[in-house]
């Protein structure tokens, strides 16, 4: 059964620090992992997508590797600010799937100006 | 583009008594997605539909859980009777399909049983 961790649960960073946030999964048969970020009282946005054959993806600030031999995924956001404060969820994509999503419980993170 | 809509936002009700949420996705959509996120962990799929047709149900507690897709647009999840335990945040997602699965997100529905 697939199982998605996120290390740490919460962390803190001053402002202009850079942010490396980690996702790892049990089963390294995945189809494609996602990147979202939550907002208080808030739904999900997606940040990026990665499939199974790509590496990384990079989208502004934001940079995502897939390792699917090791069963892990990093998040980088350069230069945090507080507006990135937010907690960030790693999801995946199982190939046995019709297109469901085993998430991680998130990381919450605080950027202090 | 309009986004994932959802209502209510807010539901506070007793156990036992029963509730309803609506989701309408984005236009073209036609994958459906309903999940249930407790305070403190992940969102975990309840349901998922394609077209108007389910395809995934398996984590669905259908004793108290109903949910259906007519006219394989808008979207209902029923809860009744409900109990403490499914205090949660009920989240809609849609994509356009199954292979082009890049899920979007309602801003959510938050459920207390009191």
């Amino acid at each position: 059964k697939q199982e998605v961790t996120q290390i740490p649960a919460a962390l803190s960073v001053p402002e202009g620090e850079n942010l490396v946030l980690n996702c790892s999964f049990t089963d390294s048969a995945i189809y494609n992992l996602q990147w979202f970020r939550q907002d208080p009282g808030k739904g999900l946005t997606s940040l990026l997508l990665i499939q199974s054959s790509q590496r990384e993806q990079t989208s502004g600030r934001l940079n995502a590797s897939l390792d699917k031999s090791s069963g892990r995924s990093t998040l980088y956001i350069a230069a945090s600010q507080p507006g990135d404060s937010a907690t960030y969820l790693c999801a995946v994509r199982p190939p046995d799937s019709w297109g469901k999503l085993q998430f991680g419980a998130g990381t919450q993170v605080v950027v202090t100006p | 583009e309009a986004g994932v809509a959802q209502s209510p936002r807010y539901k506070i009700i007793e156990k036992r008594q029963s509730v309803a949420f609506w989701c309408n996705p984005i236009s073209g959509h036609a994958t459906l997605y309903w999940y249930q996120q407790i305070l403190g962990q992940g969102p975990k799929l309840l349901i998922q539909f394609q077209n108007n047709g389910v395809v995934d149900d398996s984590q669905l507690p259908k004793d108290r859980f109903s949910a259906e897709r007519l006219k394989g647009v808008d979207s209902t999840l029923k809860i009744q009777p409900a109990k403490l335990e499914d205090s949660a945040v009920y989240l809609c997602a849609s994509s356009l399909g199954t292979d082009f699965n890049e899920q979007f997100f309602g801003p959510g529905t938050r459920l207390t049983v009191l």
